[in-house]
């Protein structure tokens, strides 16, 4: 069954210090997502990306940011200065349309980074 | 009030009983409607959706919304060991523009003893 790839599986990084997740969406899906998880808490929205360009963006997607499909296989989120608080699970999901007809909604996620800010 | 609500639990059950999982949610835009497992340390996994009100059922799964109520559930059947994991809600709205985000409730951690 194809799969969301995720690397690296873990990262720990100096506050201030600029970090950049990996992501293998599904080949053939279209849209791409971001999310997070702070332990304990809910899957957060970040980021959604479509034909090259950011389609929706939540409050906590700020200028520190950003997103980049660089070539057609990866899906990057960087995070320009971490800060303590940017410590958590980072999820990318990917998903052939946004509604298949009308009977479905194929996000499939991949299994985590673990960002540790320290 | 938060626009998706669901008891963080823990739940503890006996093998072989029936579960019961729900969420409540605010936003009378909501449409779509999932039901996404997690084990711990993995992405969530989705185990059922739905479109507007209804019932659904796959296996020993059954998904249930009511809109008129704002409330929808996940029933699982026989419940397995292998069920531990945390269960989480997840809708959505119909609208193209809200840019098919998900929103998802708190998960509710469920723990199905042998």
């Amino acid at each position: 069954e194809p799969e969301v790839t995720q690397t690296p599986s873990h990262q720990v990084t100096q506050m201030g210090q600029e970090v950049i997740l990996r992501c293998v969406p599904i080949s053939n899906h279209l849209y791409f997502y971001w999310y997070r998880q702070i332990l304990g808490q809910k899957v957060e929205f970040l980021v959604s990306f479509y034909n090259n360009e950011i389609s929706e963006k939540s409050e906590i997607f700020d200028d520190q940011f950003s997103v980049e499909r660089p070539d057609g296989s990866n899906f990057t989120l960087k995070i320009r200065s971490t800060k303590l608080e940017d410590s958590a699970m980072y999820f990318c999901a990917s998903s052939e349309a946004l509604m298949k007809n009308r009977v479905g909604y194929g996000y499939t996620f991949g299994s985590g980074t673990r960002l540790t800010v320290v | 009030q938060k626009e998706v609500e669901q008891d963080p639990g823990p739940l503890s059950v006996p093998e072989g009983a029936i579960v019961s999982l729900n969420c409540t949610y605010s936003n009378s835009a909501f449409q779509y409607f999932m039901w996404y497992r997690q084990y711990s340390r993995k992405g969530p996994e989705l185990l059922m959706y739905t479109y507007s009100s209804g019932n659904k059922e796959d296996g020993r799964f059954t998904a249930q919304v009511d809109k008129s109520s704002k409330y929808i559930s996940l029933f699982i059947r026989d419940s397995q060991p292998s069920d531990s994991a945390t269960y989480l809600c997840a809708m959505t709205p119909l609208l193209y523009n809200q840019g098919g985000k998900l929103i998802f409730g708190q998960g509710t951690e469920l723990s199905v003893k042998p």
